[in-house]
């Protein structure tokens, strides 16, 4: 089964530093894979997803992400932080076969002035 | 285009009682999904349609969880009778493809 794992359930930058949410999944084979963003009470929002092709993706409000296979590994980044990047952030994987996506636990960002 | 519609957007019920949540998806999108979403987790798949059929519902606890979707446009998920530990966000997402969703705003339930 798939797995997904977000490495620290709360980080915390000053604004202006990077941005570093960490994903990784478990999949003999490469899946789909994806970043939400959600803000309080509010739907996910696509942040960005790599399906094929280059690995190093670029998503909404200056995010972006990289597919490392041999690391098996979707860390989200972005180079300064903004106030409004405050939210929950989820990874998510889709299994090369089947529709259905599975969701890491998320990462709450803070943004410090 | 206009997004995935749910209502209602708060819902308090007591233990037992019953609760009906409403989902239009996005126009043309085939394929409507239902997420709970307890808090500090991520979602959790409960049941997908395509079109009106149901292609997966492994986790939906269907002793007290049903949901249809009439004629392939938008869907009810109904809870009877409800538990405590049914409090949560249930999302509501469409896709045309297989690569994303979009999401609703999600309906939040607390059971007291």
């Amino acid at each position: 089964a798939q797995s997904v794992t977000q490495l620290g359930s709360h980080v915390s930058v000053s604004e202006g530093a990077l941005v570093l949410l960490r994903c990784n999944y478990s999949s003999s084979v490469p899946p789909y894979l994806f970043w939400y963003v959600q803000y309080p009470n509010q739907g996910l929002q696509l942040l960005l997803k790599y399906t094929t092709g280059a690995t190093l993706v670029k998503g909404i409000n200056g995010f972006e992400a990289e597919f490392k296979k041999s690391e098996t590994s979707f860390h989200l980044t972005k180079p300064s932080a903004h106030m409004s990047d405050a939210a929950e952030y989820f990874c998510a994987v889709r299994p090369n076969t089947g529709n259905q996506f599975y969701f890491g636990t998320g990462t709450s960002l803070t943004v410090i002035p | 285009e206009a997004g995935v519609a749910q209502s209602p957007r708060y819902k308090i019920i007591e233990k037992r009682q019953s609760v009906a949540f409403w989902c239009n998806p996005i126009s043309g999108h085939a394929t409507l999904y239902w997420y709970q979403q307890i808090l500090g987790q991520g979602p959790k798949l409960l049941i997908q349609f395509q079109n009106n059929g149901v292609v997966d519902d492994s986790q939906l606890p269907k002793d007290r969880f049903s949901a249809e979707r009439l004629k392939g446009v938008d869907s009810t998920l109904k809870i009877q009778p409800a538990k405590l530990e049914d409090s949560a966000v249930y999302l509501c997402a469409s896709s045309q493809t297989h690569y994303g969703y979009t999401f609703g705003s999600g309906t939040r339930l607390t059971v007291v």
